[in-house]
């Protein structure tokens, strides 16, 4: 089955720098890659999601990009916030079916 | 809408006993699914629901049983419950086969097995 590595696994920025989190998927048929966000005691929640056939996206300070060949993808959030703190998870869907397979999870920590 | 709404928030069970945990959602989504979350080990699918009266395994099924009755319910059975099915237990759901890819999830049952 799918298998999707993501890293880094903690992440501590300054407020006001970037972050950066990437993550890699096996399944050369995967078409769907969303990202979440999970605050303290709350369910994920999507924050942005990028088709096969689009090569980026960005909503105001976050962007995706996605490379097919090399099977990655990356969220990039800029001018970090401490409101940005939180637990991000990437995943991807298979071609075949609907079901999502998630990374282990970034921990972002934005320091004031 | 109230979303999807998962009962209780927080569960204490002995070895052995069972359980029900609910989940409810109100956007007549035909895609519904069961995760649980561990420390370090993200998200991982346990059941799942494509429609009324069709469901099928995960990636971690065993010991958890769901039945979907309605479009708006699918409940997580634990039929004798064991330590390692200590987690915080997310039900997800969304409308892929209409365009809705984003899975809407819950807000979680912690469950505690001693």
């Amino acid at each position: 089955g799918e298998n999707v590595e993501q890293h880094p696994s903690t992440l501590s920025v300054q407020e006001g720098d970037s972050a950066v989190i990437k993550c890699t998927y096996s399944d050369s048929a995967s078409n769907y890659f969303p990202w979440y966000k999970q605050e303290l005691g709350k369910g994920p929640q999507l924050i942005i999601d990028i088709r096969s056939n689009v090569g980026e996206k960005k909503d105001q300070r976050i962007a995706v990009t996605l490379n097919k060949t090399a099977k990655h993808f990356s969220l990039h959030i800029t001018e970090t916030q401490p409101e940005d703190s939180a637990v991000y998870f990437c995943a991807s869907r298979g071609g075949s079916n609907y079901k999502l397979t998630f990374g282990k999870g970034t921990l972002l920590t934005v320091n004031p | 809408n109230a979303g999807v709404t998962q009962t209780p928030k927080f569960q204490v069970l002995k070895t052995g006993q069972s359980m029900t945990l609910q989940c409810a959602q109100d956007m007549n989504h035909e895609y519904m699914s069961w995760y649980r979350q561990d420390p370090g080990m993200g998200l991982r699918l346990i059941h799942y629901s494509v429609g009324a009266g069709i469901t099928d395994q995960g990636e971690v099924p065993n010991g958890y049983n769901v039945s979907r009755s309605t479009t708006e319910d699918f409940p997580l059975r634990l039929l004798s419950a064991a330590p390692s099915q200590t987690s915080v237990y997310f039900c997800a759901s969304s409308a892929p086969g209409r365009g809705g890819d984003e899975q809407y999830f819950g807000p979680g049952t912690r469950l505690t097995v001693t």
